[in-house]
């Protein structure tokens, strides 16, 4: 059982269009981590969410942490074939991090 | 941000062989863990490398099976011995810095298992 569910699991879109990706869980978290990761690579980490409610622009993309800190989304506005990858949300307690299932993101041009 | 090399980047091994695998961060770290990640899923923390004493596995996960060593706050290694094809996975390397939340990971190690 997943600490943190995402959804969707696959989401395929056009170039241009919008797209939301949700990170769900049960547990208060003390961070979470989105991570974009592509085939034949690591995770790369795209921003760390700390404070409840808080909100962070990275040019496209815009992250919200949940008031209660157990939930995040990510928001891609006119997405581009460039974002197409596996995004993975991460939750921190301790030193541990808990990872999501995934949404593959496949943006057509 | 830490920069983490893998070495090898992959390999192909015989069944009942072992691998060691290589970790190396451009910055000293207080904390650094080995995670896995099967095709198709998401990563699942193997176990957290502790500098100068015995790492910390995760259930599901034993020491004879994946030892790990890490001698200073740079390196680590994790070894898969007496491997399996259920073996075949990517081996990514993580570190993180004590009282920061980020955590960065290695491009992954994928290892084949015939």
């Amino acid at each position: 059982t997943q600490l943190l569910e995402q959804s969707p699991q696959f989401l395929s879109i056009q170039e241009g269009e919008n797209l939301t990706v949700y990170c769900n869980s049960s547990s208060v978290f003390s961070s979470l981590q989105w991570y974009r990761q592509e085939p034949g690579e690591g995770p790369v980490l795209l921003v760390t969410v700390v404070t409840g409610g808080e909100v962070k622009k990275l040019k496209r993309l815009t992250f919200q942490f949940g008031d209660a800190r157990k939930d995040s989304s990510l928001h891609i506005t006119a997405a581009q074939p460039g974002d197409t990858g596996l995004y993975l949300c991460a939750g921190a307690n301790d030193y541990k991090l808990s990872f999501g299932a995934g949404t593959t993101v496949t943006v057509r041009a | 941000s830490a920069v983490i090399s893998q070495k090898p980047s992959r390999d192909i091994c015989q069944r009942g062989t072992s691998l060691t695998i290589q970790c190396q961060v451009d910055s000293q770290v207080t904390m650094m863990f080995w995670y896995r990640q099967q095709p198709g899923q998401s990563l699942t923390l193997i176990a957290t490398a502790n500098q100068g004493s015995e790492a910390t596995y995760e259930s599901g996960f034993v020491i004879d099976k994946f030892p790990i060593s890490r001698p200073n706050l740079t390196f680590s290694t994790l070894t898969v011995s007496n491997m399996s094809p259920e073996d075949s996975s990517i081996y990514l390397c993580s570190a993180r810095e004590s009282g920061r939340e980020t955590q960065y990971f290695g491009p992954g190690t994928r290892l084949l298992v015939l």
